[in-house]
């Protein structure tokens, strides 16, 4: 099994302004995904996070809004630019391996409100 | 392009009784679709993935059936309890998954 954690767990951000969130897991995970939840609505899947290349992001996001690194096996960030109301979201992390019997994890979520 | 659609109702059910959610898909079968419950405030916890060429699949209360003729697959909770209530997600794929809206379950003693 794999623990994910999140951080910040929620947070209340102004107009124009960007957070970074980080997403941990406690072991080496193949793949990395950052997902989206906005109010209300069901998760949406925003890029996939790729060791030491560049992220491949879904159609109707870009890297310039929002940028993703991932360092290692185990850790991953993505970043929210230049915040507008439209970005209040749940913002989630999921993990696997390239196993498809292996389960997909989710971690807790960042609550973003952007005021 | 392709849709995944779940019930938006909530369904409201007794319990002991089986709940039954359904997911209806459209275009080519996915190779996987699996289904999650999601508490409030909370990330998706996985549930049960059913291959395509799978009919049927179950762990302890739960079932999943997969009909790639009527693009459906079904999801029961037998003998539902209060702690089963929760929102139930349908998702096609594997890794990149594409999810339904969800279904809100809600178990009443």
């Amino acid at each position: 099994s794999a623990v994910i954690s999140q951080k910040p767990s929620r947070d209340i951000c102004q107009r124009g302004t960007s957070l970074t969130i980080q997403c941990q897991v406690d072991s080496q995970v193949t793949m990395m995904f950052w997902y989206r939840q906005q109010p209300g609505q069901s998760l949406t899947l925003i890029a996939t996070a790729n060791q030491g290349s560049e992220a491949t992001y879904e159609s109707g996001f870009v890297i310039d809004k929002f940028p993703i690194s991932r360092p290692n096996l185990t850790f991953s960030t993505l970043t929210v630019s230049n915040m507008s109301p439209e970005d209040s979201s749940i913002y989630l992390c999921s993990v696997g391996t390239s196993d498809t019997t292996d389960t997909q994890y989710f971690g807790p979520g960042t609550r973003l409100t952007v005021l | 392009s392709q849709k995944i659609e779940q019930n938006s109702e909530a369904l409201n059910i007794q319990e002991g009784k089986t709940a039954t959610l359904t997911c209806n898909y459209t275009n080519y079968s996915p190779a996987y679709l699996q289904w999650y419950r999601q508490d409030p405030g909370r990330g998706p916890v996985f549930l049960l993935l059913i291959r395509e060429n799978e009919k049927e699949k179950r762990k302890e209360r739960l079932k999943v059936t997969f009909d790639t003729t009527l693009k459906q697959s079904l999801f029961h909770i037998t003998a539902s309890q209060p702690a089963d209530s929760a929102t139930y997600l349908c998702a096609r794929g594997w890794g990149k998954l594409q999810f339904g809206a969800g279904t809100q379950v809600v178990v009443t003693p």
